[in-house]
């Protein structure tokens, strides 16, 4: 089956940095998704971005499907950034079955 | 305001018991899903369910139970037959197979 990768596993900055999340999937997908956990547990939606590149707030995504992976940039970031930020691509095309990356565990500091 | 609710928040079984993890949605998606994650760890897929009285197993679906007889409601059921039962559950619903997720807040079972 297709196989999520995610880089760094873990990562500490200060409050004002920025920083690039990876995502590399080892299959051709027509959907991805990042979340953000948060250290409570809710999972959050942060961009459903099959292809191309979405920009929310400070937050951005990149998906280039035909190189089989995503980046997520986090500009500015935030103490309440912290948490695990997940990426999730189809199992196989059309299928139900989304298959999540281990997560990069964010850690902001003060 | 439109979301997921999962009930209840914290849950504790007793080893050999049968319990019931609530997971409501008034988003009325079609689609709607239960996950496992342990700690550290990602989430893995037990069941899913496209449509109303219909449901397919995911890659840990043993000792676990579903039942989908209304669109808005989709319960797990962990059963005696699931060895290791501790973990973190996560209801989610989609508009169709490949719309954005919803998460619901989760519900901690841990076996005593």
């Amino acid at each position: 089956g297709i196989q999520v990768e995610q880089s760094p596993p873990d990562l500490i900055l200060q409050e004002g940095a920025n920083s690039t999340l990876r995502c590399n999937f080892s299959d051709s997908v027509n959907n991805l998704q990042w979340f953000h956990q948060n250290p409570w547990g809710q999972l959050i939606n942060l961009f459903y971005i099959p292809s191309g590149t979405k920009q929310n707030g400070r937050l951005s995504a990149t998906t280039v499907a035909t190189e089989r992976y995503s980046l997520l940039y986090i500009s500015s970031s935030q103490t309440t950034d912290s948490g695990v930020y997940f990426c999730a691509v189809p199992g196989r095309s059309g299928t139900y079955k989304y298959i999540f990356g281990t997560g990069t565990r964010l850690k902001v500091l003060a | 305001d439109g979301g997921i609710t999962q009930s209840p928040k914290y849950l504790f079984r007793k080893e050999g018991q049968n319990v019931t993890l609530s997971c409501e949605q008034n988003l009325n998606h079609d689609a709607m899903y239960w996950y496992r994650q342990d700690p550290g760890q990602g989430l893995r897929l037990i069941y899913y369910s496209q449509i109303v009285n219909d449901f397919q197993k995911g890659d840990i679906a043993e000792g676990y139970s579903v039942s989908r007889e209304k669109k808005e409601s989709f319960p797990l059921t962990v059963t005696s037959a699931q060895k290791n039962p501790t973990a973190f559950y996560l209801c989610a619903s989609s508009i169709g197979g490949t719309g954005g997720y919803t998460f619901g807040s989760g519900t901690r079972l841990t076996v005593v």
